[in-house]
């Protein structure tokens, strides 16, 4: 089983549309969580961190359920350039810090 | 303030030659990364470095991979003899550690191909 897992998508949405992603990771002992943005040829980039209780900025949103191991992140209102692969991140925060990447999910918003 | 610079951007090889990629930090940052990624494998850690010492290489997929830091602005990853299945993009990030985690911040990537 893969430490984090993602739905690879493509999710297919309009513009104006709310997506939501799910990831689920594999260490309860997980401590932090990121989601990052990764364009066509780009390197990935830090969206937000996720705080267990949640939170926004703008039109995105993040929450944790530490129960149940998953993560998601909602956006609203979805713009053209909201087109992206969006990469779940976790850390275990044990003895040392790496971060764990999901494969990603896949986001095309069309006019 | 300028980001995580990487050179080359680009880089194109023959199999059994030796390929050297560099990594600035972001200054003031204490934990630089070296990163591998395919379509197949997706984003793979392959060494990280905490104030210029090396803590995990368990990635490096093997001997013929090497990784320095000699100070706090500058990192290599070398490759050799290159292998065509070397050819992936290879990112570095760094870090300083803060309230809520330990954000990574990556750089363009070097586009390796060995033909």
């Amino acid at each position: 089983r893969k430490e984090v897992e993602q739905d690879p998508g493509p999710f297919n949405v309009p513009e104006g549309a709310t997506v939501a992603f799910n990831c689920t990771y594999s260490n309860s002992a997980s401590q932090s969580f990121f989601w990052y943005r990764q364009d066509c040829r780009k390197e990935p980039k830090l969206l937000m961190s996720v705080y267990s209780s949640g939170n926004e900025d703008g039109r995105f949103t993040a929450q944790l359920n530490r129960a149940s191991q998953y993560i998601s992140l909602l956006i609203r209102d979805s713009k053209l350039s909201d087109s992206a692969t969006y990469l779940c991140v976790v850390s275990p925060m044990d003895s040392s810090y790496k971060l764990i990447f999901g494969s990603g999910t896949r986001l095309l918003v069309r006019p | 303030d300028a980001g995580v610079i990487q050179s080359p951007r680009h880089e194109v090889t023959e199999m059994g030659q030796e390929v050297t990629l560099r990594c600035k930090p972001i200054s003031g940052h204490d934990y630089l990364f070296w990163y591998r990624q395919t379509m197949m494998r997706g984003l793979e850690l392959l060494i990280y470095f905490n104030n210029n010492v090396p803590i995990d290489d368990s990635g490096m997929p093997e001997d013929r991979f090497s990784a320095k830091m000699p100070n706090a602005s500058f990192s290599t990853l070398k490759i050799q003899p290159s292998e065509p299945r070397d050819s992936a993009v290879y990112f570095c990030a760094s870090s300083r550690l803060r309230t809520g985690g330990l954000a990574q911040y990556f750089g363009p990537g070097t586009r390796l191909l060995v033909l």
